[in-house]
């Protein structure tokens, strides 16, 4: 089955700087890839997407990339904020898997201000 | 706004007591998750379900079993509640058709067994 991994584990920026989480997968037929956002006693919420025919998608300030010959997509926040400060999650899912959503360990995020 | 909604944001329990999770949604989604959340640990999948009545193991299910007798709701059971099952439980939902728009999760229930 799909394994996805993230890295870091823990990011810590200083406000206005930029982060960037990377993930890979394993599974060469997954062809989507969302990201979510877990704020502090919050569930995980969907902020972006991307597709396997797309490279890259942007909305403000995020952006996903991602690399389907080396198996990796990366989350990028720019200009960051105190209230980007949450525990971000990628997950990935293969044609076959169904539903099914795999996901990486999660990345605690620390926006200093 | 769509949602999914956990019953309980907190929950304290005794060992050894049988302990219902409910989860319930409102968007019409034919499939059903039941995830645990623990520092370190990423989210792991206990049980889904496909359509009503309908359940799967995911990686985790031992100690715990799930109902889903309608559509909207899916309840999470832990038979016999145990220390090392004190977590962060959450629900999400998606539609067949489109779980390439993503899960909704629900906001979680921290259970703690003492």
């Amino acid at each position: 089955g799909e394994n996805v991994e993230q890295h870091p584990s823990t990011l810590s920026v200083q406000e206005g700087d930029s982060a960037v989480i990377k993930c890979t997968y394993s599974d060469s037929a997954s062809n989507y890839f969302p990201w979510y956002k877990q704020e502090l006693g919050k569930g995980p919420q969907l902020i972006i997407d991307i597709r396997s025919n797309v490279g890259e998608k942007k909305d403000q300030r995020i952006a996903v990339t991602l690399n389907k010959t080396a198996k990796h997509f990366s989350l990028h926040i720019t200009e960051t904020q105190p209230e980007d400060s949450a525990v971000y999650f990628c997950a990935a899912t293969p044609l076959n898997a169904g539903n099914m959503l795999t996901f990486g360990g999660g990345t605690r995020l620390m926006v200093k201000p | 706004d769509v949602k999914v909604t956990q019953s309980s944001r907190y929950l304290v329990k005794r060992t050894g007591e049988k302990v219902f999770l409910e989860c319930v949604q409102d968007m019409d989604h034919e499939n059903m998750f039941w995830y645990r959340q623990d520092p370190g640990l990423g989210l792991r999948l206990i049980y889904f379900s496909y359509d009503v009545k309908m359940k799967e193991k995911g990686d985790i299910p031992e100690g715990y079993s799930v109902s889903r007798e309608k559509k909207e709701r899916f309840s999470l059971i832990l038979e016999s509640a145990s220390t090392n099952q004190t977590s962060m439980y959450l629900c999400a939902s998606s539609s067949t058709g489109g779980v390439q728009g993503g899960y909704t999760f629900g906001s979680g229930t921290r259970l703690t067994v003492v």
